[in-house]
C-alpha cells in the first residue's frame, strides 16, 4: 500500500519555466489537496478536490493550475515559475472531511533560480 | 488573514513532563480541528482530531481540549518522550467548503 505518491522529490527550475508535480494515491480516497510549506508560514493551502472533476481555490492559488480527471491523480501545474514559488509542496488526500485526517505524501522540494 | 494561529514556535519540555501546544482560531464556523506531527524531510502525519460538539478527546499520551468560547484549542502529551520532538500542526475544517486550514507550527523539543 503505497498511500501519497509525489514525484520528482527535488527539482530545481529557471524562471519562467513550466512543470507539473505529481501526486498519486492508491486509497480510493475522494478527498485530495495541494500545499506548500515555507518558514514561518506554516502550510497553506493551494488548490483542493472534493472528487473527480471537481477542483477549487484554497488560500494561495495564485501561479498554480490543477485538474482532476481521475480518483487517484492530482497533478499541480506551475505555468510560469517564479521565485516566490521556492517552496516545499506536499500532497494529501482523505476519504472526507470532519475527523477524517489526510494522509500526506512526503512531498516535492522546489527551487526556482 | 491568518484563520488558525500558533503563537508559540518553539517550545522546550523535559522528558516525563507535560508537553501543551496552543492553538486559536478566528472562524466560528469550523467544524473540526486536527493535529499533526512532522518531521524533517517528511510529510505530516494525523494525530488527533475533535469536533467542535465536544470539548475534550483522548488518545494515549495524546488530548485535545476545544474550548469554543475561546476559539482556543490545545494539545497534551504526557508523558514527553523524546520521540516527540518534531513539529506540530493544528489544522481545521469547516464541512460547508471542505478546505482544511492549517497554522505555522510549533517546534517541540523533548530534552533527557
Amino acid at each position: 500500500n503505497a498511500g501519497v505518491t509525489q514525484t520528482p522529490k527535488f527539482q530545481v527550475l529557471k524562471t519562467g519555466q513550466s512543470m507539473t508535480l505529481q501526486c498519486a494515491q492508491d486509497m480510493n480516497h475522494e478527498y485530495m489537496s495541494w500545499y506548500r510549506q515555507d518558514p514561518g508560514m506554516g502550510l497553506r493551502l493551494i488548490h483542493y478536490s472534493v472528487g473527480a472533476g471537481i477542483t477549487d481555490q484554497g488560500e494561495v492559488p495564485n501561479g498554480y493550475n490543477v485538474s482532476r480527471s481521475t480518483t487517484e491523480d492530482f497533478p499541480l501545474r506551475l505555468l510560469s515559475a517564479a521565485p516566490s514559488q521556492t517552496s516545499v509542496y506536499f500532497c494529501a488526500s482523505s476519504a472526507g472531511t470532519g475527523s477524517y485526517g489526510y494522509t500526506f505524501g512526503s512531498g516535492t522540494r522546489l527551487t526556482v533560480v | 488573514d491568518q484563520q488558525v494561529k500558533q503563537n508559540s514556535p518553539s517550545l522546550s519540555v523535559q522528558e516525563g513532563r507535560i508537553s501543551i501546544l496552543n492553538c486559536d482560531y478566528t472562524n466560528s464556523m469550523f467544524d473540526y480541528f486536527l493535529w499533526y506531527k512532522k518531521y524533517p524531510a517528511e510529510g505530516p502525519t494525523f494525530l488527533i482530531s475533535i469536533s467542535s460538539i465536544k470539548d475534550k478527546n483522548e488518545d494515549g499520551r495524546f488530548t485535545v481540549f476545544l474550548n469554543k468560547s475561546a476559539k482556543h484549542l490545545s494539545l497534551h502529551i504526557v508523558p514527553s518522550q523524546p520521540g516527540d520532538s518534531a513539529v506540530y500542526f493544528c489544522a481545521a475544517s469547516e464541512i460547508v467548503t471542505d478546505k482544511l486550514i492549517f497554522g505555522t507550527g510549533t517546534r517541540l523539543q523533548v530534552f533527557p
